[in-house]
């Protein structure tokens, strides 16, 4: 059963970079035809795709937030990591890492961490 | 961007009953649309994809339909547990620019 778990800091200081990854278990993330996504969503409302990137190591981010987004593959370890940086206090939610399936659609999720941006 | 929106923002519902939420798309997005439910504190899951297809293990009495700009989730007969917030995304962008609606809440009345 393929287990995705995010780590990383829980609160960043306004204007810094947040820096986050999922561990994925259960599975490689080198397979072919899946890509691997972060999603977040703001206490109290809803989701919001911030990018993937594929098992070839393209990338495809959100246009609202690509100036800040770097997603990144380490496939010695069988994870990805998100990098926003400049953070305000509107970064601040659940962020999620999640499988892009064959059907385009997110199967898999990780249990979600919630990152707080405050001095 | 397509903006998807859903309705009503909360339904309220006995168990045993039917629930039906709507979702709209700003434009089409062919088939290209999935359902997720939420409950507190937990990752959204899986549900309908392709508009119509349930994803492994859902229960039969979860359905979806339309095409288009149009969407719908039906349950059937709600169980306890299918009281959660249900979201709509589409899929439909090259390159991707995915995109939700802002939930329904499913609540027990």
């Amino acid at each position: 059963q393929l287990q995705l778990q995010e780590s990383g800091s829980g609160l960043v200081k306004p204007s810094q970079t947040l820096s986050l990854t999922c561990a994925v278990s259960g599975g490689s993330i080198s397979s072919g035809g899946y890509s691997w996504s972060w999603i977040r969503q703001p206490p109290g409302k809803g989701l919001e795709w911030i990018g993937y990137i594929y098992h070839s190591g393209s990338t495809y981010y959100n246009p609202s937030l690509k100036s800040r987004v770097t997603i990144s593959v380490d496939r010695s370890k069988n994870q990805f990591s998100l990098k926003l940086s400049s953070v305000t206090a509107a970064d601040t939610a659940v962020y999620y890492c999640a499988r892009e399936g064959s059907m385009a659609v997110f199967d898999y999720w990780g249990q979600g961490t919630l990152v707080t941006v405050s001095s | 961007e397509i903006v998807m929106t859903q309705s009503p923002a909360t339904l309220s519902v006995s168990p045993g009953e039917r629930a039906t939420l709507s979702c709209r798309a700003s434009q089409s997005v062919s088939s290209n649309l999935a359902w997720y439910q939420q409950k507190p504190g937990q990752a959204p899951r899986l549900l309908i994809y392709g508009a119509s297809t349930r994803a492994t293990g859902i229960p039969a009495r979860f359905s979806g339909s339309g095409s288009g700009t149009e969407f719908t989730l039906t349950i059937s007969s709600l169980q306890s547990e299918d009281f959660a917030v249900y979201y709509c995304q589409q899929y439909n962008n090259w390159p991707p620019l995915y995109t939700f609606g802002q939930g329904t809440k499913l609540e027990i009345k």
